[in-house]
């Protein structure tokens, strides 16, 4: 079993609707990133964080350390949010483990 | 964006020579690492670097040797190129260890016939 898993793996949605990526770890963590993957390839930083939640723009990321598990959501998705989104967890040692990725798709 | 250039961004290599690849950084940042990517798999860390000639290995480093000279600069290096690195690799750099936020190059993908 990965130390990180994503669900789902692949999603689909209309333009608008309201989108939710879930991350699952195993291990005990200090922090948990987001990454955004473009279809082109390149990598961003959506976010870290470590308790609670925060919001930049129609993205929201929160966690939940007691449950090992973090969310992301996308509100009045778009095409333009259509890409790879991957977490990533810290855990002992500063080691970075990334889940798969889950693809998302917004069709107009 | 953080200032960060990988090179090349395609090779095509045969079996057997020798390729390096090149990460290079202008946020003076302290900790740099190496990624590929591969279908099916997460990122996987080959090698990281914590300091000028400080260096440590990944989960997936055999084959692989890395340097860094100068804070800027760190430079992957397949000693002789397999079929199986044929993948995308990337880099990444942090101010501090992964607590910190990462920035990542455009990557480079790497063919080895």
């Amino acid at each position: 079993k990965n130390e990180v898993e994503q669900s789902p793996q692949n999603l689909t949605a209309q333009e608008g609707e309201f989108i939710t990526i879930n991350c699952s770890y195993s291990v005990g963590i200090s922090a948990l990133h987001w990454l955004q993957q473009h279809p082109g390839g390149g990598i961003v930083s959506l976010f870290m964080l470590s308790s609670g939640k925060k919001k930049h723009g129609r993205l929201i990321a929160t966690i939940n350390i007691q449950e090992k598990h973090s969310s992301l959501h996308i509100t009045a998705s778009h095409p333009r949010d259509s890409a790879v989104y991957i977490c990533a967890v810290v855990s002992s040692g500063s080691r970075l483990t990334f889940g798969e990725g889950t693809q998302l798709t917004v069709n107009p | 964006d953080a200032g960060i250039t990988q090179s090349p961004r395609h090779k095509v290599t045969e079996t057997g020579t020798p390729v390096t690849l090149r990460c290079h950084q202008t946020e003076n940042h302290r900790y740099m690492y190496w990624y590929r990517q591969d279908p099916g798999h997460g990122l996987r860390l080959i090698h990281y670097s914590y300091g000028v000639k400080d260096t440590d290995k990944g989960e997936v480093s055999d084959g692989y040797s890395v340097s860094r000279s100068k804070t800027e600069d760190f430079l992957l290096t397949l000693e002789s190129a397999t079929s199986s690195q044929t993948s995308v690799y990337f880099c990444a750099i942090s101010e501090s260890s992964g607590n910190e936020k990462l920035f990542f190059g455009s990557g480079t993908q790497l063919s080895v016939l």
